[in-house]
């Protein structure tokens, strides 16, 4: 595999249930991000992680929780959701300290009912 | 706070025309502006970018120029084809992991 990989591609899940979402980057990057894409707004920064440590956290709610257990692997922690939190979560890497080029994964299509 | 705006939010041109993109940017210190294209249900790529002291790059039949002066930077689709119809996306970076996106354009380029 190569770039930035995002599993599951598609999540159904109720306001009550517990799921996580997993990103891999195969690119050797320092950096990585979690957004959120939602119809006719710009992409919303949530979280950022440089060499495991998060760096940023704009305001984003508890039931969204990141966990990045080495520089290659990026985690989001679902829990008690809600439907406005129906998006495209996009995982991005970058190597900052060089170009600083973010990649993008192809996204976990997430649907809370 | 920073924003990115980003004109059009549609575009329809007939295939081989131009296609013109505009941002603007409210942040004076940011240094790194990349466009992003997006197809239906598929990952954001970089198709081309620049840097704040380079007012011009081209790539192809795409470009992209600055002008830091007013804050605008914009891209250019020349003879656009159908494989061109997308979603783009203007960002503009200022320091370390700090991107700011606009809200993106829909391409549709017309056969």
């Amino acid at each position: 595999e190569t770039g930035v990989t995002q599993t599951p591609r598609h999540l159904v899940m109720g306001m009550t249930n517990k799921k996580s979402l997993k990103c891999e980057q195969h690119l050797g990057h320092n950096a990585m991000y979690w957004y959120k894409q939602s119809a006719k707004k710009p992409l919303e920064l949530m979280f950022v992680y440089s060499l495991e440590e998060r760096v940023e956290n704009n305001s984003v709610p508890s039931r969204f929780s990141p966990e990045c257990p080495n520089s290659s692997h990026l985690f989001l922690h679902l829990h008690t959701l809600q439907p406005e939190d129906s998006a495209l979560y996009l995982c991005a890497s970058s190597q900052e300290g060089s170009a600083g080029e973010l990649f993008f994964g192809e996204g976990s299509r997430l649907t809370v009912l | 706070g920073e924003n990115v705006e980003q004109h059009p939010s549609t575009l329809s041109v007939q295939e081989g025309d131009s296609a013109v993109i505009k941002c603007t940017y409210s942040d004076s210190a940011s240094n790194y502006f990349p466009w992003y294209k997006q197809e239906l249900g598929k990952r954001p790529q970089l198709i081309i970018d620049i840097r704040s002291n380079v007012g011009e790059k081209k790539d192809q039949r795409i470009a992209v120029t600055l002008n830091k002066t007013a804050k605008h930077f914009s891209l250019h689709i020349t003879e656009t084809q159908p494989e061109d119809s997308a979603v783009y996306f203007c960002a503009a970076k200022s320091g370390t992991y700090k991107y700011i996106f606009g809200t993106g354009t829909r391409l549709k380029v017309l056969a």
